[in-house]
């Protein structure tokens, strides 16, 4: 246990519904990160905030995807109108800036019927 | 999009023989990382190296860099059945700490 919490573990939906993660991180941790991963694959970065500033999006990140960090603390990661597509791994990761290790969370496997 | 490629995709090995993966990445590094995965488990950080440092130890690991190469390998010593697992390389830009995460490298150790 990295101490970064994700929940929930599993989620199963039907194309065209929303779904919503959630990500606890190390408290003191000030850079939380948002990883997609398919099988067989290393992870890609979706987006990263700094305390509670959205630091950076990637480009894989479409409309449908958002993102937050309210206080700094706990973050969400919201899909909208899921696609098949979407099936994955989403990883969460925090960090103290400027110390170079990343801890990650057990992920949320999306299944998109 | 990832830029690390890692060789081999799949490794097999007898338990007690020594492992090695290797990594390739584009820009200039700050730093390089490697990090393990278990099935159906989260990523573990394992050995971070400097871009001013050849070779790095950890108990059974051994990481090097040749930053004119733009590689790194990473070798585990002894090899254990509960080191099966997915070995990720992931490098640092200089420009920004995003990290850049290679395919990995699947190892499974036979017993």
């Amino acid at each position: 246990d990295t101490g970064v919490s994700q929940d929930p573990r599993h989620k199963i939906t039907k194309r065209g519904q929303n779904v919503t993660f959630r990500c606890d991180p190390i408290s003191e941790h000030n850079r939380l990160y948002w990883y997609r991963q398919t099988l067989g694959q290393g992870p890609e970065f979706l987006t990263y905030f700094q305390n509670e500033a959205q630091l950076e999006k990637s480009r894989l990140l479409s409309d449908r995807f958002s993102a937050e960090r309210p206080k700094g603390s706990f973050s969400t990661l919201e899909i909208q109108r899921t696609e098949q597509g979407d099936s994955a791994m989403y990883l969460c990761a925090s960090m103290r800036e400027w110390v170079n290790e990343q801890f990650f969370g057990p992920g949320t496997r999306l299944t998109v019927l | 999009s990832q830029q690390g490629e890692e060789d081999p995709q799949a490794l097999s090995i007898q338990e007690g023989e020594n492992a090695t993966m290797n990594c390739s990445y584009k820009t200039s590094i700050n730093n390089l990382q490697w990090y393990r995965q278990n099935s159906g488990r989260g990523l573990v950080h394992l050995i971070l190296i400097r871009s001013n440092e050849r070779e790095k130890h950890s108990g059974r690991l051994r990481v090097t860099l040749d930053t004119s190469k733009k590689s790194s390998s990473l070798l585990i010593t002894a090899s254990r059945a509960a080191d099966t697992a997915s070995y990720f390389c992931a490098s640092v830009p200089d420009s920004n700490y995003q990290l850049i995460w290679g395919a990995g490298t699947k190892l499974i150790i036979k017993p």
